[in-house]
């Protein structure tokens, strides 16, 4: 079965200060990776994802999130954060098997203060 | 392009009542899913319909039951509510072989 870890549930951090939020996973198979993000009072918008190749990933709104295997690792960063930038912020995984199912982590709350 | 729609965005309910939740995919979509979000427990895996059927259910009881319609569209029906189904309902979708999902806004149903 997959699991998914979230390190951090709470990220607290100062307006245009670097962050990374944790994200480990435990798989017998290989995986895909996501990291999606919730704002307040919405769903969830897809920020970038792994599915093979280069193991760093770049997505929207300058985050990006590098892969490592031999660590069971998918930590999201960006070098600069905005106020904007406050919310809930989920990894998740799924199978490569043709299994489209993605089991998240319980989420890190990302609270970026002037 | 019209995103992942869900509704109604709010659903009071009584205890031991039914709910029944709705999600229209994106267009050309055919795989939907629900998640169930409740406070403090992250994301819950509830179904996943592909083409009018079930493929997979998460570990909740059989009064969550949904379906998917011909025109890929979907149901979720909760029956016998409880106080601790109040959570927010997510609803996505998925293109075949494209991994990774588009979410709707959500459903938050409130059982009182």
């Amino acid at each position: 079965a997959q699991s998914v870890t979230q390190l951090d549930s709470q990220v607290p951090v100062f307006e245009e200060a670097p962050v990374e939020l944790r994200c480990n996973y435990s798989s017998s198979v290989s995986v895909y990776l996501f990291w999606y993000v919730q704002y307040p009072n919405q769903g969830l918008q897809l920020l970038l994802k792994y599915l093979s190749g280069s193991t760093l990933v770049k997505g929207i709104n300058g985050f990006e999130a590098e892969f490592n295997k031999s660590q069971t690792s998918f930590h999201l960063r960006k070098p600069s954060v905005h106020i904007s930038d406050t919310a809930e912020y989920f990894c998740a995984v799924s199978n490569s098997g043709g299994y489209n199912k993605l089991i998240f982590g319980a989420g890190t709350r990302l609270a970026v203060h002037p | 392009e019209a995103g992942v729609t869900q509704s109604p965005t709010h659903l009071i309910k009584t205890r031991g009542q039914q709910a029944t939740l709705r999600c229209s995919p994106i267009s050309g979509h055919t795989s939907v899913y629900w998640y169930q979000q409740a406070l403090g427990l992250g994301l819950q895996f509830l179904l996943w319909y592909d083409e009018g059927e079930e493929r997979n259910r998460g570990n909740f009881p059989p009064r969550f039951s949904g379906r998917q319609f011909p025109n890929y569209s979907s149901e979720l029906n909760v029956n016998a509510l409880e106080l601790e189904d109040s959570a927010l309902y997510l609803c996505a979708s998925s293109l075949k072989g494209v991994y990774g999902y588009t979410f709707g806004s959500g459903t938050r149903l409130t059982v009182v």
